[in-house]
């Protein structure tokens, strides 16, 4: 089963102004990532936040989470037209010892209109 | 550096046909690998993991297998496809703090 639910599943907005998606998952967590997959591709790593962890800054990248709330947000300031693309956030989870796997979640299409 | 390879990029097969889609890392060793499958619109679905050769676990029940023959190599493998097994599959490996896939492999079951 899915853990993280992403919302909105699908945003579009106009290049130069910020995106907003959020990700409610619904176990205990380790730590969250939030990957970016282009269309028909692979995904790409953006970011990972620690469940001690309120905040975190990578470029133009703010990731936030609440852990009482289960959810995690993932903001893109000054969104350019490359940035065009579907968002995921996923939860580790241990599978045995030395071995995690990864729940992803539905994802949000992003679009940048120029 | 780290690299894995995924091929085909694209694959139409009949119903009924076999299947044998590859992945390889290469720049680590012993890496836990997976296999994912991405409905059109969808998340990923974890249908595969190892953590060693010859140490497949399946997550859900399916017409799909894998193998593990050598420490880098991961191949996912049907008999008989079924219309259902049409989607987009990602091989990956992982290090506790990130997942790296690649490219993944359309399938069209037809």
């Amino acid at each position: 089963s899915q853990q993280g639910e992403e919302d909105p599943q699908a945003l579009s907005i106009q290049e130069g102004e910020n995106a907003t998606m959020n990700c409610s998952y619904k176990t205990s967590i380790n730590n969250l990532q939030w990957y970016r997959q282009n269309s028909g591709r692979g995904l790409v790593h953006l970011i990972l936040i620690r469940s001690n962890e309120r905040e975190k800054h990578s470029g133009r990248l703010r990731v936030t989470l609440d852990t009482s709330k289960k959810s995690s947000s993932l903001l893109i300031t000054a969104s350019r037209a490359a940035d065009t693309a579907s968002y995921f956030c996923a939860t580790d989870h241990l599978i045995i010892q030395g071995a995690q796997k990864l729940v992803f979640g539905q994802g949000t299409r992003l679009t940048i209109n120029p | 550096s780290q690299t894995i390879h995924q091929w085909p990029a694209t694959l139409v097969q009949p119903v009924g046909s076999p299947l044998s889609l590859e992945c390889t890392v290469e720049g680590t060793s012993n890496p836990n690998l997976y296999w994912y499958r991405q409905a059109a619109g969808r998340g990923l679905q974890l249908l595969f993991y190892s953590v060693g050769i010859g140490q497949i676990s399946s997550e859900v029940p399916q017409n799909l297998s894998a193998s593990r023959p050598q420490d880098r190599q991961f191949i996912l493998s049907s008999k008989k496809l079924l219309l259902s097994d049409s989607g987009f599959y990602l091989c990956a490996w992982s290090v506790p703090t990130e997942a790296f896939f690649g490219q993944g492999t359309r399938l069209t079951v037809v």
